[in-house]
């Protein structure tokens, strides 16, 4: 049974550009939520997708955006990336309602020069 | 406005010893779940312990185990024989109870265990 699948593992990337990370949840789970966590911090929650919608959003501006597919996988997108976008994004999945009971993948380090 | 301290930012122990990992928190519901995860340098969070707020009995998983203080908005974790395998950086986190669905984490302590 594959847990949750992040993908790229590494990016690097100068600012102002455009980045994609990419999610798959655990077998059976049907909500995702991403996580940043800037070096030497907690974790920070970004926003949160079931049935293809964005349900909850932490205090994150409008460049950090995402999608939730039919197979429940889902994409988090940044824009105009900042230096301060350094950091890494962990995704987590769960069952609807059961948030108790997340699995977190092992995250994507972006680097933004 | 919730929020999760965890005042010591590393912590060092001889293996085999006993550590005790501090955490308090700070929300106005009654109802809700605490966590702490392990963040080993592979980076996934792995969760060591979790408790429910409503239950008065500390949770335990074989050699780690709690100690829920609720009036006190406390929650500590006791790491006994400690091993090798237990250096990481260790999270206190909590989540409403069918609330805002996110997981509040503190900044974390970073746990040696010294062979």
């Amino acid at each position: 049974d594959a847990g949750v699948t992040q993908s790229p593992t590494h990016l690097i990337k100068t600012r102002g550009q455009q980045v994609t990370l990419r999610c798959s949840p655990k077998s059976g789970h049907d909500t995702v939520s991403w996580y940043q966590q800037a070096l030497g911090q907690g974790p920070q929650f970004i926003f949160q997708y079931y049935e293809e919608e964005e349900r909850q959003r932490g205090n994150f501006p409008d460049r950090f955006s995402g999608h939730q597919f039919p197979n429940y996988s889902s994409e988090l997108n940044v824009n105009a990336l900042l230096l301060g976008d350094s950091a890494l994004y962990l995704c987590a999945s769960s069952s609807r309602g059961m948030d108790e009971k997340l699995f977190f993948g092992s995250g994507t380090q972006l680097s933004v020069l | 406005a919730q929020t999760v301290t965890q005042s010591q930012p590393e912590m060092s122990v001889q293996e085999a010893e006993t550590v005790t990992l501090s955490c308090t928190y700070d929300t106005s519901e009654n109802n809700y779940y605490l966590f702490w995860y392990k963040q080993p340098p592979s980076r996934q969070m792995i969760l060591v312990i979790r408790q429910e707020a409503y239950k008065q009995q500390n949770a335990t998983e074989n050699r780690f185990s709690v100690n829920f203080q609720k009036a006190a908005k406390s929650f500590s974790l006791k790491i006994s024989d400690s091993q090798l395998g237990d250096t990481a950086m260790y999270f206190c986190a909590f989540i409403i109870y069918f609330g805002n669905e996110k997981l509040t984490f503190g900044t974390g302590t970073r746990l040696t265990i010294i062979p």
